[in-house]
């Protein structure tokens, strides 16, 4: 399979845990991007990287958030001390010069 | 008001029947349009690009008026199968090329 891949798919933590999910995007594709989605809303944007530079952040994405991508390949997405706001779809997405972005199939975080 | 705004639905739809729906969008540098597909539980899928002169791809029709900013979807001779959420989605390529999502709007093909 040569499509975004996203570990784990689904994770349940207690709040005030730490979390990390993992990206890995098209083989070819320079950028990447998370974005948060929650029940009955379209996808939010949170960050992306060009090869390894994280060019934008959004707001939504607080102090607690962190995301890298060290080699320009996956990146991850790491989620400091979690609360139950925090419970959503965590999408990633792939894109070759800012075209066409395709989707993995996410990692479910449910906080408890 | 938000950036992107979409009928949440839902479109309930006899089978072989047409349905279409629009969305508009707020920022006036929007450069490029997208519908993307979402199953229930499921990442976005790419449905097709909206072009400035409108295309068609199978079933599927899609509009842009950049006057009132507006794309719109068509879908003619729905089948089952294309029960889901629709997803109106913008890029405007000086914020980086990220997307923004309406909420969608959901269909329901049925018998």
């Amino acid at each position: 399979d040569t499509g975004v891949s996203q570990d784990p798919r689904h994770k349940i933590t207690k709040r005030g845990q730490n979390v990390t999910f993992r990206c890995d995007p098209i083989s070819e594709h320079n950028r990447l991007y998370w974005y948060r989605q929650t029940l009955g809303q379209g996808p939010e944007f949170l960050t992306y990287f060009q090869n390894e530079a994280q060019l934008e952040k959004s707001r939504l994405l607080s102090d607690r958030f962190s995301a890298e991508r060290p080699k320009g390949s996956f990146s991850t997405l790491e989620i400091q001390r979690t609360e139950q706001g925090d419970s959503a779809m965590y999408l990633c997405a792939s894109s070759l010069l800012g075209y066409e972005q395709y989707f993995g199939p996410g990692t479910r975080l449910t906080v408890t | 008001r938000k950036e992107v705004e979409q009928d949440p639905g839902p479109f309930n739809v006899p089978e072989g029947a047409t349905v279409a729906f629009n969305c508009t969008y707020s920022n006036s540098a929007s450069q490029s349009f997208f519908w993307y597909r979402q199953d229930c539980r499921k990442e976005p899928k790419l449905l097709m690009s909206v072009y400035s002169s409108g295309n068609e791809d199978g079933r599927f029709t899609a509009q842009l008026n950049r006057a009132s900013q507006y794309i719109s979807l068509l879908i003619r001779d729905s089948k089952l199968s294309d029960s889901a959420t629709y997803l109106c989605v913008v890029n405007i390529k000086a914020a980086g090329n990220k997307l923004t999502f309406g909420g969608g709007t959901r269909v329901l093909v049925k018998p």
